[in-house]
């Protein structure tokens, strides 16, 4: 069980264009995703906390309106990059939340994203 | 916000050593979870550990929560345990929102 998808799980694009992530909880209703950047050899790095029904939660220092998010129902969540530049390329990870105790989070396989 | 230090940064054993990889955080936290990024990227969930001590196989963790540490143990260490591990903490301003430590880079050699 816990099982969270992502698709695509890898992009090339060229700079300027918009690439859109999906994130779904397979087998469980998520009223919270988390959407994660992770560059080389780093850790994860929290963008936003996606909520089911409302508008996303971003982080300090992450653009809302370059990272579009969108969390349309309990089981599905969509990052969408716009304008990528080169700087935009990296591994994006959502996370799904489970409620109840404990709260734990089921991160996805990641979507690696190339931008030229 | 909160810190999350992890040591050792890097990790080479051979196969069948055990080790011990430790976690310091800077604050009181609600939630601690241990993962395993494998070399594709996928991380996996090994415990949730707030407190306690927790064994599952050859993995077992303790939290010290009082004094803001968590420890991973990986005995009899096997080649499909590479990767990276990390703990991540939910502090005390809720919201299930997790702050990732900085990694152990974990190399089993044959």
């Amino acid at each position: 069980g816990a099982v969270v998808s992502q698709h695509p799980s890898r992009v090339i694009c060229k700079s300027g264009t918009s690439v859109k992530i999906e994130c779904r909880s397979l087998d469980f209703q998520a009223t919270t995703m988390f959407w994660y950047r992770q560059f080389p050899k780093q850790s994860l790095m929290l963008m936003a906390t996606s909520n089911e029904g409302s508008k996303a939660t971003y982080e300090q220092g992450v653009e809302k309106d370059k990272f579009l998010i969108n969390h349309a129902s309990l089981t599905l969540s969509t990052l969408t990059v716009t304008s990528a530049h080169p700087e935009d390329s990296s591994f994006y990870i959502c996370s799904a939340g489970t409620s109840g105790y404990p709260e734990t989070q089921y991160f996805g396989p990641g979507t690696r994203l190339l931008v030229l | 916000g909160i810190q999350v230090e992890q040591s050792p940064p890097d990790l080479i054993l051979q196969e069948g050593a055990n080790s011990t990889l430790r976690c310091n955080f800077s604050d009181s936290v609600n939630n601690l979870q241990w993962f395993h990024q494998n070399p594709w990227g996928q991380l996996i969930n090994l415990f949730y550990i707030p407190s306690g001590t927790k064994q599952n196989g050859r993995l077992s963790a303790t939290t010290v929560a009082t004094e803001r540490y968590s420890l991973l143990y990986i005995s009899s260490s096997q080649t499909t345990d590479s990767g990276v591990y990390f703990c991540a903490v939910e502090g005390g301003g809720g919201g299930n929102k997790l702050t990732f430590g900085t990694g152990t880079q974990l190399k089993v050699e044959l």
